[in-house]
């Protein structure tokens, strides 16, 4: 199986602040990855796909990227609307596999 | 607008089955690829199970596999988990997710059944 290590498992940043949370995958998944954001008591919600690609409706202040087998989430300037839990997944094969998560908060 | 809405959760006895169900709308269903993911209490996510727009390929995790059996009704446009032989460890937030390609990301999901195993 595919394992993905998501760091930093929490995190706290101010208002506008640049935040980058970052997975790092254990062999080689290509451009299979996504991103998601979980607020509490909701369901996740898609952020980026394919690595690099902005889901629709989503602010341009995410971003993604990738080098290698390590891939990161990047939000510039964040809002309070940011808040929440953040997952990574390889959708390179089956079984599919989620990082374990990145808290952020507001500091 | 796309829509999953769970259902058929609740409080089951350890060894015991439950059967959950996704009503889906605002897509034609028997395009996609449908899942089931979970996540217990405090904790991250984990997928549970996946099956192709017609059914005949289905996938799980070690985890589960031979205790769930995914299933779906096109004309209904319905999804479905059968959990036997469940455990302690099977207590979570089940989501009924859309998969995007032949399978890959989930770009929908609906808003979660919880379901809860204890004697």
């Amino acid at each position: 199986d595919i394992q993905m290590t998501q760091s930093p498992a929490s995190l706290s940043a101010s208002l506008e602040e640049i935040v980058t949370i970052t997975c790092q995958a254990s062999q080689d998944i290509g451009n299979y990855l996504s991103w998601y954001q979980q607020k509490p008591g909701k369901s996740p919600q898609l952020l980026i796909h394919s690595a690099t690609s902005l889901a629709d409706g989503v602010p341009s202040r995410f971003s993604g990227s990738r080098s290698g087998t390590q891939y990161s989430l990047k939000i510039n300037r964040l809002q309070v609307e940011d808040t929440g839990i953040y997952y990574c997944l390889q959708h390179y094969s089956a079984p599919w596999t989620f990082g374990g998560g990145t808290k952020l908060e507001l500091k | 607008e796309v829509q999953l809405v769970e259902s058929g959760g609740g409080l089951v006895q350890p060894g015991r089955s439950l059967k959950l169900s996704c009503a889906a709308s605002g897509f034609t269903f028997s395009n996609y690829y449908m899942a089931w993911v979970r996540q217990a209490p405090k904790k991250g996510l984990e997928w549970v199970a996946t099956i192709s727009t017609s059914g005949s390929r289905t996938y799980y995790p070690d985890s589960v596999k031979g205790r769930f059996t995914i299933s779906r009704d096109n004309a209904k446009s319905s999804l479905y988990l059968q959990m036997n032989s469940l455990k302690s460890e099977d207590t979570a937030t089940y989501y009924c997710a859309r998969h995007v390609g032949t399978p890959y990301y989930f770009d929908y999901w609906g808003q979660g059944v919880m379901v809860t195993v204890s004697s």
